[in-house]
């Protein structure tokens, strides 16, 4: 029972190269998330989507891409990265908005220098 | 909007001693309560959650939460703490209508001999 799979789960970049986070749950959910957490920050919603190519900004959407094509599949992009980028970002996914549980993947570290 | 707000940044406890993590929330409607535990290097699980009904609600690893609606509070308690129950501490609300969660900063826990 896999739930969510984030990968890479470490990974160095320059400033300003590009590189795509992968997410995939096997839960059905229609609801996923990315997150990034920050010492001492708590988790800041970056994009979120209630279903295949359906997606929404959140709290922190700048600097970020994301698409649905596929209920299984929300990958992040970005695209130019920059040192404020530095962080540990977090996939999550649920079956329902708001009174369901959120299954979260074990992270992608990601540190440009 | 809603805020959380988690109280103690850090929080030491012995071995076998009593702990309680405060958390509490702002919001102008009906909420959804949750605490998540985040072990090193590791996605947040779901301890417990509050959605309706009684007020004391009992989680994993021997963990209970008591919603107090008019003090707007979900503090997490353990009547005795081990080792391994040290872990960083996330209290987080969702609006009944909301898609996503809004998560406080966090609490460390660190259970001592």
């Amino acid at each position: 029972n896999a739930g969510v799979t984030q990968t890479p789960k470490f990974r160095i970049l320059k400033i300003g190269q590009s590189m795509t986070l992968q997410c995939t749950q096997d839960m059905n959910h229609n609801y996923m998330y990315w997150y990034r957490q920050d010492p001492g920050m708590g988790l800041k919603l970056i994009y979120y989507s209630v279903g295949a190519g359906i997606t929404d900004k959140g709290e922190v959407p700048n600097g970020y891409n994301v698409s649905r094509s596929t209920t299984e599949d929300f990958p992040l992009r970005l695209e130019l990265a920059a040192p404020s980028q530095t962080s540990v970002y977090f996939c999550a996914s649920t079956s329902s908005r708001g009174f369901q549980p959120q299954h979260f993947g074990d992270g992608t570290r990601l540190s440009i220098l | 909007a809603q805020s959380v707000t988690q109280l103690d940044s850090q929080v030491p406890v012995f071995e076998e001693a009593p702990v309680e993590l405060r958390c509490n929330y702002s919001s102008s409607v009906s909420v959804y309560l949750f605490w998540y535990v985040q072990y090193p290097n590791q996605g947040l699980q779901l301890l417990l959650k509050y959605l309706s009904g009684s007020t004391l609600v009992k989680g994993i690893n021997g963990f209970e939460a008591e919603f107090n609606k008019s003090q707007t509070s979900f503090h997490l308690r353990k009547p005795s703490d081990h080792i391994s129950d040290t872990a960083e501490y996330f209290c987080a609300v969702s609006e009944n209508s909301g898609y996503a969660l809004n998560f406080g900063k966090g609490t460390s826990l660190l259970v001592t001999p």
